[in-house]
């Protein structure tokens, strides 16, 4: 089936400190990719995104890299900031539907 | 930045009242969606619209009741619900596929729905 899997949270880091949030996904066809981050008492917002295969998204210091042969789509930063504390979900498409299917989250919080 | 509007931001309401929720988009887009997200769950897929019909009603109880008279706008019907229903209630838009399944959605601020 059509699923996206995210590492359980929470993830606590210090400042400057590197990130890795893990997603992985099934699918058949060739799904878009996406991050989004939910910050406290707001709605999801778009992080980045990769369309195809070996696509690297990137924003605001934040990259992933869309991995067919791992169906990973990996999110890292090399230096968290404490503004970076949010919820992080990892989504997906399928091909020709309006469906996306999210995974269930991950909450960072970062500490001064 | 977001060109997704939801009013009210707060509700609260008894398991007898009728209320709806506005969505309001900005973008031009022509699907609209609502999602509910309840805590330590994956958001839930509730319905689709594309040019205002709706292709996508995910088994969601009839107490819910969506309308979508335009593609700009979508609202969400609410009467007799439970105490379970309580959670926040997101509205995102897209373009259609066709971009072959590559669009983006973009999320209103949320209503949180808190039912007594």
């Amino acid at each position: 089936g059509n699923s996206v899997t995210q590492m359980e949270g929470p993830v606590t880091l210090s400042e400057e400190a590197f990130l890795t949030i893990n997603c992985t996904y099934t699918a058949t066809g060739y799904p878009s990719l996406f991050w989004y981050v939910q910050y406290p008492g707001e709605g999801l917002q778009l992080l980045l995104k990769a369309t195809k295969a070996d696509d690297k998204g990137s924003n605001k210091g934040f990259e992933a890299t869309y991995r067919k042969e791992t169906t990973s789509f990996h999110l890292e930063k090399g230096s968290v900031q404490v503004s970076d504390s949010a919820v992080y979900f990892c989504a997906r498409t399928t091909s020709g539907t309006y469906k996306y299917i999210f995974g269930t989250g991950t909450r960072l919080k970062v500490l001064a | 930045e977001t060109g997704v509007t939801q009013t009210p931001r707060h509700l609260v309401m008894g398991m007898t009242n009728k209320k709806s929720l506005k969505c309001e988009q900005h973008l031009g887009h022509n699907a609209m969606y609502w999602y509910k997200q309840s805590a330590k769950k994956p958001l839930e897929l509730m319905f689709v619209y594309n040019f205002k019909e709706q292709t996508e009603n995910n088994s969601v109880p009839s107490r819910f009741s969506p309308e979508c008279p335009n593609s700009s706008h979508l609202f969400l019907h609410l009467h007799t619900l439970q105490p379970e229903d309580s959670a926040l209630y997101l509205c995102a838009s897209s373009q259609t596929p066709l971009e072959g399944g590559k669009g983006t959605q973009y999320f209103g601020p949320g209503t949180r729905l808190t039912v007594l």
